[in-house]
């Protein structure tokens, strides 16, 4: 069965820094596709950033980019110049053969 | 576009009594999901379906039961509600694998 792991269940930045979340991913299948939600109080699902496996170049969304590294099975998301609205909770998702799997999410905290 | 809608958003059950969540899409997405978040965690695939009359378990699946006649519809059934089933449910849909998912705004379940 496929796992996503996502190693930091608590991270914060200060407001206009750079944070990086981490998560991993075990999979024996070649065709897969990757996602980064974002679930703030309101608890609504909102996609942050998605990326096709295939594609070796990293997804960018703004100020959201990825570090999609294939052989490491790694996609990292990183929050450049972080906004107090970036305050929420993360989850990074895998998709194949029609199933997801979610990580257990990243609390991300951003300090005034 | 209505997008993803479900009903009810909240309700209280008896341990024992049996239930149906909605879950409907207007956008003439394939695939539909069924998730569980507790509190605190990631979503967790209870079912899916990749088109009407397809459906499979995801991994979660004991104590619920789904159908798919039509392609708009997904509903969710449990059965002999257990304290163990309170969450909030999230259903979900995407017209292919490669796509977001959109999510509905979920319904929370208490069984007490």
């Amino acid at each position: 069965a496929q796992t996503v792991t996502q190693s930091q269940p608590e991270m914060s930045v200060q407001e206009a820094e750079t944070v990086t979340l981490s998560c991993t991913y075990d999979t024996s299948e070649s065709d897969y596709y990757l996602f980064w939600y974002k679930q703030p109080p309101s608890r609504q699902m909102i996609l942050v950033i998605r990326q096709e496996a295939y594609k070796q170049q990293n997804a960018t969304e703004n100020r959201f980019s990825v570090n999609f590294q294939k052989a490491a099975k790694s996609f990292s998301l990183k929050i450049s110049d972080s906004q107090l609205g970036d305050a929420a909770m993360y989850f990074c998702a895998y998709r194949a053969s029609g199933k997801s799997t979610f990580g257990d999410g990243t609390t991300l905290t951003v300090k005034p | 576009n209505a997008g993803v809608t479900q009903t009810p958003k909240f309700r209280i059950l008896k341990i024992g009594q049996s239930m149906t969540l909605q879950c409907a899409q207007d956008m003439n997405h394939n695939y539909m999901y069924w998730y569980r978040q507790d509190p605190g965690m990631g979503l967790k695939l209870i079912y899916y379906s990749v088109g009407a009359g397809i459906t499979d378990k995801g991994e979660v699946p004991n104590g619920y039961n789904v159908s798919r006649s039509t392609t708009e519809d997904f509903p969710l059934r449990l059965e002999l509600a257990a304290p163990s089933q309170t969450s909030v449910y999230f259903c979900a849909s995407t017209a292919r694998q490669s796509y977001e998912q959109y999510f509905g705004p979920g319904t929370r379940l208490t069984v007490t």
